[in-house]
This record gives structure tokens, C-alpha cells and sequence, in this order.
């Protein structure tokens, strides 16, 4: 069963506007967390935000938010006034405490139009 | 956070032929993992490496086929053996941090197997 799930294989946005990619998760562990990651085209993965499943309020860093509705399980990631250099395929991704290995959903594509 | 360097950034190999891949972190760290990425999927684990003991594979991944060593807290390599076109992937090298549990990666190594 697939553990992360990522509906919107690829979505658009005009630069300064918010976007909202969605993540939902399936899990039996009360302890996990949830890891947002940005790949560019040039292929490095980079961390974005992290939601531990016992934290009372959304993450945030800087333009990036997190929108964690546990009963609903998702985690959806919140992209505030887009810029060009945002456009890149986007990760959800989960751990269980009960484990050591992430899990990754199959990606976003997200492309920012001028 | 951990900077972890992968050598080659890049290859263009022949079928047949192998290739090691290189990770070298700037911090002791137990455990490396190193995943693969079929182009437009998503990561896969392929193998967790501890030092002084042999990697332990991911089901679908075997140690004929991808080699780790571990020799030291701080390197590591995976060897794509015997490469097919359907070898070519990005492979990354990564390492988690010990408070969040998120994943550091490397730059990645894209692979094209003609």
C-alpha cells in the first residue's frame, strides 16, 4: 500500500501568488514526520520543512508553510508569493519513529509562470 | 546540517561496464543510505550502509548487483555493476540528522547507460 500519496502530478502558478501542494500519508505509528523536499532540474534534493506528528502548530520557514490536518492525514505544503526559481518537482516525504527509512511520494511538479 | 560531496556529479557509461559512486560527509555519522531515482520517479532506497558491518539491501536490491562499502564514519560507495540502459538513474547519497531525523543528500550522480 502506498504509504505517501501526491494527486497533482504537475501544477502551475503565477509568480507572487500562493500555491497549496498537497500531500496525504497513511500510517499506523502515533509517532512520525513529515518532510517537504525541493528537487531542481539540477537534481540535488533540498530540505524544506519539517512537521513532527506531536507538534500543536504548522510548521513554517520563511515562504514555506505547512498546512498538518493529522485526522484528515495530510500535510500539505503551502508555497507563499512564488517566485520563478520555485519551479521544481516537490517531495513529500515520511518516517516512522519505528523506523529508520523515509518513504517518498512520487512528486509535484511545480511550475511558476512569469 | 551535513555537507555531503558525491563524485562523479555525472557519467555517461557503456552497458556492461561499472561505476562507483563516491560520498564522502563532513561529520561521523552511523548510518548512510543511498537511493535511486529512475527518471521522473521518485526515490527508492536501495541499501542503509553501516560502518563495520555489510549494508542492508532494500527488496528488489542485491549486493551483486550494488556493492556498498563503509570503511570509515565519514565515507561510503555504492558500485552499479554490470550496468543496463535501465541502470540510468540519479543515485544519492544521504545522511540523517539527529534531532529531526530529516535526510541530508548529496549532490546526486546522474547516470546514463547507453
Amino acid at each position: 500500500a502506498q504509504k505517501i500519496t501526491q494527486t497533482q502530478p504537475g501544477m502551475f502558478v503565477q509568480e507572487k501568488e500562493a500555491v497549496t501542494l498537497d500531500c496525504t500519508y497513511d500510517t499506523s505509528d502515533p509517532s512520525y514526520g513529515l518532510f517537504w523536499y525541493k528537487q531542481p532540474s539540477s537534481g540535488e534534493m533540498i530540505f524544506l520543512i519539517y512537521q513532527g506528528s506531536y507538534d500543536q502548530q504548522n510548521a513554517t520557514e520563511g515562504r514555506y508553510s505547512l498546512n498538518f490536518q493529522k485526522a484528515r492525514k495530510s500535510a500539505n505544503l503551502v508555497i507563499s508569493a512564488s517566485q520563478l526559481g520555485d519551479s521544481a518537482m516537490y517531495f513529500c516525504a515520511m518516517r516512522e519513529a519505528g523506523g529508520q527509512n523515509f518513504v517518498f511520494g512520487p512528486g509535484t511538479r511545480l511550475s511558476v509562470l512569469p | 546540517s551535513a555537507v555531503i560531496s558525491q563524485k562523479p556529479s555525472r557519467d555517461i557509461c557503456q552497458r556492461g561496464t561499472s561505476l562507483t559512486i563516491q560520498c564522502q560527509v563532513d561529520s561521523q555519522v552511523t548510518m548512510m543510505f543511498w537511493y535511486r531515482q529512475q527518471p521522473g520517479q521518485s526515490l527508492t532506497l536501495i541499501a542503509t550502509a553501516n560502518q563495520g558491518s555489510e549494508a542492508t539491501y532494500e527488496s528488489g536490491f542485491v549486493i551483486d548487483k550494488f556493492p556498498i562499502s563503509r570503511p570509515n564514519l565519514t565515507f561510503s560507495t555504492l558500485t552499479v555493476s554490470n550496468m543496463s540502459p535501465e541502470d540510468s538513474s540519479i543515485y544519492l547519497c544521504s545522511v540523517s540528522a539527529a534531532n529531526t531525523g530529516e535526510l541530508f543528500f548529496g549532490e546526486g550522480s546522474r547516470l546514463t547507460v547507453l
